[in-house]
């Protein structure tokens, strides 16, 4: 089993739509948990951080269940400048993060 | 503040050849790292530093060499080119704590042919 499992999409959605990313993650003693966007041929850039007890970045919701290792994204109201590949992190302990292989999102007029 | 910064951008290598892939950090973060990502792939963690002299292997090491001399640079160097270690590089840095997020240079593209 992967350490960081995550649906690689593609995800296309029209402008507007809600979407959704799942994220599950193996390893039971990871201490935090980021979601971040890459653009295509471009570098990994901190979308939010996810808290145990659920965030909201303006359009951007994130949940974490420790429980069930499970991690979402919720994007609402999505713009055309959401199209990107969203990488689930999971931090394992000092400082060692792995990524999950992203979920491609495309939005469309 | 230019960041992570990281050079060449590009660079084609020839099997067996040696180079040196450079990072440098004004952000004052003590700790770096270094990742490769593979076409469709989440990125892998090479080696990390916490702190200028002291360095760690990440997941997949071989291959691969770094230093760590002062709080800024943290070099990736590559003895002997394999195809294998064709993919793109990425250097990241941070401040100490696991709720610490990673900033990332805009990668380096490297070619072994």
């Amino acid at each position: 089993r992967k350490e960081v499992e995550q649906d690689p999409g593609p995800f296309n959605v029209p402008e507007g739509a809600t979407v959704a990313f799942n994220c599950t993650y193996s390893n039971s003693a990871s201490q935090s948990f980021f979601w971040y966007r890459q653009d295509c041929r471009k570098e990994p850039k901190l979308l939010m951080s996810v808290y145990s007890s659920g965030n909201e970045d303006g359009r951007f919701t994130a949940q974490l269940n420790r429980a069930s290792q499970y991690i979402s994204l919720l994007i609402r109201d999505s713009k055309l400048s959401d199209s990107a590949t969203y990488l689930c992190v999971v931090n394992i302990g000092a400082n060692d993060m792995r990524f999950g292989a992203g979920t491609r999102l495309t939005v469309k007029p | 503040n230019a960041g992570v910064t990281q050079t060449p951008k590009f660079r084609i290598l020839k099997i067996g050849q040696s180079m040196t892939l450079q990072c440098t950090q004004d952000m004052n973060h003590n700790y770096m790292y270094w990742y490769r990502q593979d076409p469709g792939m989440g990125l892998k963690l090479i080696y990390y530093s916490v702190g200028a002299g002291i360095t760690d292997k990440g997941e997949v090491p071989n291959g691969y060499n770094v230093s760590r001399s002062t709080t800024e640079d943290f070099p990736l160097r590559l003895e002997l080119a394999a195809p294998s270690q064709t993919s793109v590089y990425f250097c990241a840095s941070s401040y100490p704590g696991t709720n610490q997020p990673q900033h990332f240079g805009d990668g380096t593209r490297l070619s072994i042919l």
